[in-house]
């Protein structure tokens, strides 16, 4: 089974920009593998922000957005709030089997 | 719009199985996926399975395969997610969430399985 591979931890300042990575142990993340984004905070469910690499719900905030970078999906974090500090999971599929990512925790500091 | 709604907390001994239950409302059931994954303490989110209600085919992580059994009863509009030969990794919160294409939505609310002698 594959490995997805997420930083452990990052730290945004208020207003700034950071940018989380989801990589794949088997190469390259594609659209194919439809990327997608949860957050989760203390205590809750997480819940989907971005959907097939670069799809937002109408509840995600629109300083979110997905893309591909670099061989990697992506998820970027703009004008950082201090309510974005959450547990951030991608979720990659390959063939029908779903994969998460390793996660990451963002503090807004 | 669509919820799911899961079953209460469950303590199990060792070697005993569980049976979760996931209860969905407001939508066609039989028109969606549902996703099951599980969270142990302090980690990070494992995806388990998929199951088609409709048809009750079904998807395992290779992880579960063996050990994990999900189900459907169109009659209720649940599915289920049976884990045998229980052991204290399997400790954790169990969620369902529904395929919606292109997201995953809504979420159950959780169910925390303990295993502890």
């Amino acid at each position: 089974q594959a490995v997805v591979t997420q930083e452990p931890s990052l730290t945004v300042s208020p207003g700034g920009t950071v940018t989380l990575t989801c990589a794949s142990s088997t190469g390259a993340v594609t659209s194919g593998h439809f990327p997608y984004w949860f957050q989760q905070k203390p205590g809750q469910v997480p819940r989907t922000l971005i959907s097939d690499t670069t799809n937002k719900h109408s509840w995600t905030p629109a300083r979110f957005s997905g893309s591909l970078l670099g061989g990697k999906a992506a998820l970027i974090l703009s004008n950082a709030q201090p309510e974005d500090e959450a547990d951030y999971y991608c979720l990659l599929s390959y063939n029908s089997i779903r994969v998460f990512g390793t996660g990451t925790k963002v503090t807004v500091l | 719009q669509g919820r799911l709604v899961q079953s209460g907390a469950e303590v199990k001994k060792p070697g005993a199985s569980v049976k979760l239950s996931c209860k969905a409302s407001g939508y066609s059931f039989t028109n969606h996926q549902i996703h099951w994954m599980r969270q142990a303490p302090g980690q990070g989110l494992e995806w388990m399975g998929i199951i088609s209600p409709g048809d009750g085919a079904t998807i395992y992580a290779q992880k579960f395969q063996g050990r994990v059994t999900m189900t459907s009863d169109t009659s209720t509009s649940t599915v289920y997610v049976e884990v045998s030969s229980l052991r204290s990794e399997d400790t954790g919160t169990y969620y369902c969430a529904r395929r919606l294409p292109p997201g995953i939505d809504p979420w159950g609310q959780g169910t925390l399985v303990t295993v502890s002698s």
